[in-house]
């Protein structure tokens, strides 16, 4: 399966802020995918990043709040944008491959707002 | 959407006894995924099942598929302190295009 570089691996950030997170693939992938998670619950699906298109949001998740970008087939960027302390989480992305049933995440962003 | 309900929600045992945690869902799925995840970490895929019925073994661990590929369950056999963490399950719908719904996640510890 993929190895994922995610980075930073954390970061501590003012409100009305900004931050970006990349996410780095050894290969290309069919498929990339950003998740937010509180720490000790489980994951809740942003989008789906769409190599060359604007990526596809799920519900309560918004473009102007959550940019994303994926330029090519191995790397995504997600925007945490106007940061509030509501923000403050753990941000994955993922890789999917098609015929892989497997999903590699990557380690993971721990955003703090304060 | 399709909702995973994940039981239970914590798990706390000594060493060397048996847990199963089990994922239950209204809808059927083409895939399902088990996860562990440590502190600081990404998940990381224990197993995929995929065909209903399907039971898969990895080490100390069994992996089951409903066979109406609804619900699936994991037990641990002789548990370790090792094999404490944040235990997730993940469905895949036919027509997810890759998407997956999580289930809540079951916090196991196991304590020497």
């Amino acid at each position: 399966s993929a190895v994922i570089s995610q980075k930073p691996s954390r970061d501590i950030c003012q409100r009305g802020t900004s931050l970006t997170i990349q996410c780095q693939v050894d290969s290309q992938v069919t498929m990339m995918f950003w998740y937010r998670q509180q720490p000790g619950q489980s994951l809740t699906l942003i989008a789906t990043a769409n190599q060359g298109s604007e990526a596809t949001y799920e519900s309560g998740f918004v473009i102007d709040k959550f940019p994303i970008s994926r330029p090519n087939l191995t790397f995504s960027t997600l925007t945490v944008s106007n940061m509030s302390p509501e923000d403050s989480s753990i941000y994955l992305c993922s890789a999917y491959s098609t015929g892989d049933y497997g999903y590699t995440f990557g380690s993971g962003t721990r955003l703090t707002v304060v | 959407t399709q909702l995973l309900e994940q039981s239970p929600q914590f798990l706390s045992i000594q060493e060397g006894e048996n847990l199963t945690v089990y994922c239950n869902s209204s809808s059927v799925f083409s895939s399902l995924q088990w996860y562990r995840q440590e502190p600081g970490e990404g998940p990381v895929l224990l197993v995929t099942v995929v065909t209903g019925g399907e039971v898969k073994k990895l080490k100390r661990l069994t992996f089951q598929f409903g066979d109406a590929r609804k619900d699936s369950s994991l037990h641990i056999t002789a548990a370790q302190p090792g094999d404490t963490g944040l235990y997730l399950c993940a469905g895949a719908a036919t027509d997810s295009w890759g998407k997956l719904q999580f289930g809540a996640g079951t916090q196991v510890v196991v304590t020497p």
